[in-house]
């Protein structure tokens, strides 16, 4: 079965740099969100979409901006990058089936950013 | 917001025992999933159980909706179960962002 695929896998930068995350949800999945996990802490919402439109944030740096595109692919972009950046970033996409039903949120592999 | 307690934090095993994982939460849900994420940082899903007992070879998982808490039953455990344990819980009243427990850290020995 298919499933979420995130690039890079892998990925070092520089302080004050900038980094683009990349997310293809699963085929038919209409809801993308993304997750932070610091070192030895559990992942933390950044944001989400629905159909396109910014459905919900979290704790995301106004350095950091997402899009979902009409492929449904989704982009995070962070700029000025901090050592305090450095983590797992996943994504996790859903078929959304309304507001009264909730349906299972499927986790990629994640990206380690490391920032020096 | 919600809060998510599991417990125990950390859980040492020897490989053929068996475990039970708690996970406590603050507030009605609508959706639960439990995690494993391996040492290679993958989070894998074992099960979304919103309410409800399901069972996936030697593991199970028992959500009681009304008293607020969840289990996750290992039986017969092996070192490949080692890792950590996450409870995440949602609400569409959130717009559906998953709000994650603390996690337990299993280890398990030969």
């Amino acid at each position: 079965a298919a499933g979420v695929i995130q690039s890079p896998r892998h990925l070092i930068k520089e302080k004050r740099e900038t980094a683009t995350l990349k997310c293809y949800p699963i085929p038919r999945h209409d809801t993308v969100y993304w997750y932070q996990q610091g070192p030895g802490q559990d992942p933390q919402f950044l944001i989400s979409f629905y159909e396109k439109m910014q459905s919900d944030k979290g704790s995301i740096p106004d350095r950091f901006s997402a899009q979902q595109f009409s492929d449904y692919h989704s982009e995070l972009n962070m700029s000025s990058l901090e050592l305090g950046d450095s983590a797992l970033y996943f994504c996790a996409s859903q078929r959304d089936r309304g507001r009264r039903t909730m349906t299972t949120q499927y986790f990629g592999p994640g990206t380690r950013l490391t920032v020096l | 917001g919600i809060q998510v307690e599991q417990s125990p934090p950390d859980l040492i095993l020897q490989e053929g025992a068996n475990s039970t994982l708690r996970c406590n939460f603050s507030d009605s849900v609508n959706n639960l999933q439990w995690f494993h994420q391996n040492p290679w940082g993958q989070l894998i899903n074992l099960f979304y159980i919103p309410s409800g007992t399901k069972q996936n070879g030697r593991l199970s998982a028992t959500t009681v909706a009304t008293e607020r808490y969840s289990l996750l039953y290992i039986s017969s455990s092996q070192t490949t179960d080692s890792g950590v344990y996450f409870c995440a819980v949602g609400w569409t009243g959130t717009a559906s962002k998953l709000t994650f427990g603390t996690g337990t850290r299993l280890q398990v020995t030969l």
